[in-house]
């Protein structure tokens, strides 16, 4: 069956730190890979996508993610988070002939401190 | 601001009630698409709907249903609603194109409460 997992329910991440989360997938053939954000109260906000290419793709608010066909990866990175990148982050995949139906994984909560 | 609107913002109703969710697309997209976001379940695609008619269907209820009128706005129809209904609604919307179309952009969702 299909599936996205995002392992990490929760991080929490200095200010100023690095950020990683991490999103696995399951499908038969290569989908097309999303990174949303969702802040207390708001929709959601697509940060990046992938759909072929250079595996590493820039996004907004300065994020980046990595797809690693070999891992079934597409984990998403900041170099130094900002408070206001506190919210909680969704993988999300679609199947190239899916008419862009999106699965979400379960979704990170990230809380940053001072 | 995403161009996407959603009303209302706030719903409380009562079990067994019909409530109506509304949704008006971005300027030029086609394509409307609606999820669920619950506690239990996350978030998970319910339908979609592309220039009026139904192109796709996921973990929708048969007590759910939904259309996209001409000018392409959108309505989610939630009849004999359960406690379990309640849930943020999110309406999404694309431009209709190959891989460009699997770019959505999401309203501010309804939050619906069944009491």
């Amino acid at each position: 069956a299909q599936s996205v997992t995002q392992p990490d329910i929760h991080i929490t991440v200095s200010e100023g730190a690095s950020l990683e989360l991490r999103c696995n997938y399951s499908y038969g053939a290569t989908p097309y890979l999303f990174w949303y954000v969702q802040s207390p109260g708001q929709g959601l906000q697509l940060l990046l996508k992938y759909f072929s290419g250079d595996t590493l793709v820039q996004g907004i608010k300065g994020f980046e993610a990595e797809f690693k066909r070999s891992q079934s990866s597409f984990n998403l990175r900041k170099p130094s988070v900002h408070w206001s990148d506190a919210a909680e982050y969704f993988c999300a995949v679609a199947a190239s002939d899916s008419w862009g139906k999106l699965q979400f994984g379960a979704g990170t909560q990230v809380v940053v401190t001072p | 601001d995403s161009g996407v609107t959603q009303t209302p913002k706030h719903l409380i109703t009562a079990t067994g009630q019909r409530v109506t969710l509304r949704c008006s697309p971005r300027s030029g997209d086609l394509s409307v698409y609606w999820y669920q976001q619950s506690l239990d379940q996350g978030l998970q695609f319910l339908i979609q709907y592309y220039n009026g008619e139904e192109r796709a269907k996921g973990n929708i209820l048969e007590r759910f249903s939904a259309q996209q009128f001409p000018d392409l706005h959108s309505e989610l129809n939630l009849s004999s609603l359960e406690l379990g209904d309640s849930a943020l609604y999110f309406c999404a919307s694309s431009v209709e194109s190959t891989a460009q179309s699997y770019e959505q952009y999401f309203g501010p969702g309804t939050r619906l409460t069944v009491t």
